[in-house]
């Protein structure tokens, strides 16, 4: 099983950025999918959270307006679309599976896609 | 939102000891509580989940203990490849909130 972001990079503040990331070797469509974020020096931080279907979505207050998560099953992806980006989004941002169909512990990690936003 | 606090912030232990991590929630998790271990420049490993549930390829050398609001990650005998930083992670209600670590060093 395997998670493999991409799309961070250096973006302005306010600006716009979409981070992929793409599941291999597991049933991508039987897992609810997460978004979490690392800042340099700092603990882990939930960033969003999709249903299977992608009918049902949360974030955190921090994000909350600004980011959109989605998923197109058919091609084992998931996706964050970040807007009106802020000095605090610099973060590595994980893409992340749940270690089964109940518990939000994960078990699956993608290696991170690093966010910097500076002008 | 629940607040998850990890002590000490830094464990200096040596190779064969036992080491004991602590983390407290602000409010009950049930045993909706998970533990990972990360080392520099990598993701983190899930370790334990469910309290004291293994994670897969989690050595026998860690267990987690605790219930409600105290829960405990213990190293039996640490190896030189256990000095990580060790996070716990309640996912009883979201928003999903992260201590801030405990540092296991030589």
């Amino acid at each position: 099983a395997q998670l493999v972001e991409s799309g961070g990079g250096l973006v302005k503040p306010g600006g716009s950025l979409r981070l992929s990331c793409v599941a291999s070797g597991f049933t991508f469509s039987s897992y609810r999918m997460f978004w979490l974020r690392q800042a340099p020096g700092k603990e882990l931080e939930w960033v969003s959270y999709i249903s299977l279907s992608g009918g049902e979505t949360d974030y955190a207050d921090s994000v909350k307006g600004r980011f959109t998560i989605s998923r197109d099953n058919g091609k084992k992806s998931l996706f964050l679309e970040m807007s009106g980006v802020r000095a605090e989004d610099t973060a590595v941002y994980y893409c992340a599976s749940p270690v089964d169909l109940v518990s939000d512990a994960f078990d699956i990690w993608g290696q991170g896609t690093k966010v910097i936003v500076s002008s | 939102d629940i607040v998850m606090t990890q002590s000490p912030a830094t464990l200096f232990v040596s190779p064969g000891e036992r080491a004991t991590l602590s983390c407290r929630a602000s409010q009950s998790v049930r045993n909706n509580l998970a533990w990972y271990q990360q080392k520099p420049g990598q993701p983190p490993r899930l370790l334990m989940y469910g309290v004291s549930t293994w994670a897969p390829d989690t050595p026998p050398r860690f267990s987690g203990s605790g219930s409600g609001t105290e829960f405990t990650l213990t190293i039996s005998s640490v190896q030189s490849e256990d000095f990580a930083v060790y996070y716990c992670q309640q996912y009883s209600t979201r928003p999903l909130t992260f201590g801030g670590g405990t540092k296991v060093e030589i």
